[in-house]
């Protein structure tokens, strides 16, 4: 059973433009996510961070937002580059925990 | 700061044959480390959480006599696959966590196992 979902296995945006990345969970303990970005046969990289006590968190072009109520979160990228072109995880943790669950993934793609 | 490394970066061994991955946190010192599997266009798959001086902790469905992992220090984690097969090839990512940083892991730059 998937705790942590996105639902969009890849995205295609115009460069300038936002990129809106989605991610669902199901489990409401879950009280930290994190959203990592990955190259092909490299490790995950650490982009942006929220604690479930908060709505948003801004990082540069990067913002990420958490319903709660609906058990969703989003990543926003504005404005998209190309560079930014690549898979980004979404992830959740428990409390007192250093567990992460991973979402599928999204696969990004910024056209020039 | 906050670097982990991964040796080798690839490797190539015949059926049957053992093959060790290193962990290592390299300006850190890290309790815990983790090691994940990462299959073609999938999610990455926690196999195993490794605390320093104790046993590994095995998520349901990974064998822990096939991927034999130690924690010997508080900068190196090692990932031994054991009798490898090609079903066994994948990319292995290790973490570690530095307890300072908000529950953030540092990801090492991953290892690609092929198994003939």
């Amino acid at each position: 059973d998937q705790q942590v979902k996105q639902n969009s296995p890849s995205l295609s945006v115009q460069e300038g433009r936002i990129s809106i990345l989605n991610c669902d969970y199901t489990n409401s303990m879950f009280d930290y996510f994190l959203w990592y970005k990955k190259y092909p046969a490299e490790g995950p990289t650490f982009l942006i961070s929220i604690s479930s006590i908060k709505d948003k968190n801004e990082d540069g072009r990067f913002t990420v937002f958490l319903n709660k109520s609906a058990k969703h979160l989003s990543l926003h990228i504005v404005p998209s580059q190309p560079g930014d072109s690549a898979v980004y995880f979404c992830a959740a943790i428990f409390s007192g925990t250093y567990k992460y669950i991973f979402g599928t993934g999204t696969r990004l793609k910024v056209l020039a | 700061g906050a670097v982990v490394s991964q040796h080798p970066s690839w490797v190539i061994c015949k059926s049957g044959t053992s093959v060790k991955i290193e962990c290592r946190s390299l300006d850190f010192q890290a309790t815990t480390m983790f090691w994940y599997r990462q299959f073609p266009k999938q999610s990455l798959m926690l196999m195993a959480t490794s605390n320093e001086g104790s046993k590994a902790t095995y998520e349901q469905g990974v064998e822990k006599d096939k991927f034999l992992i130690n924690h010997a220090s508080l900068t190196l984690s090692t990932l031994t696959v054991t009798s490898a097969h090609p079903e066994d090839s994948s990319f292995y990512i290790c973490s570690a966590e530095r307890g300072d940083t908000n529950n953030e892991q540092f990801f090492g730059p991953g290892t690609r196992l092929t198994v003939l």
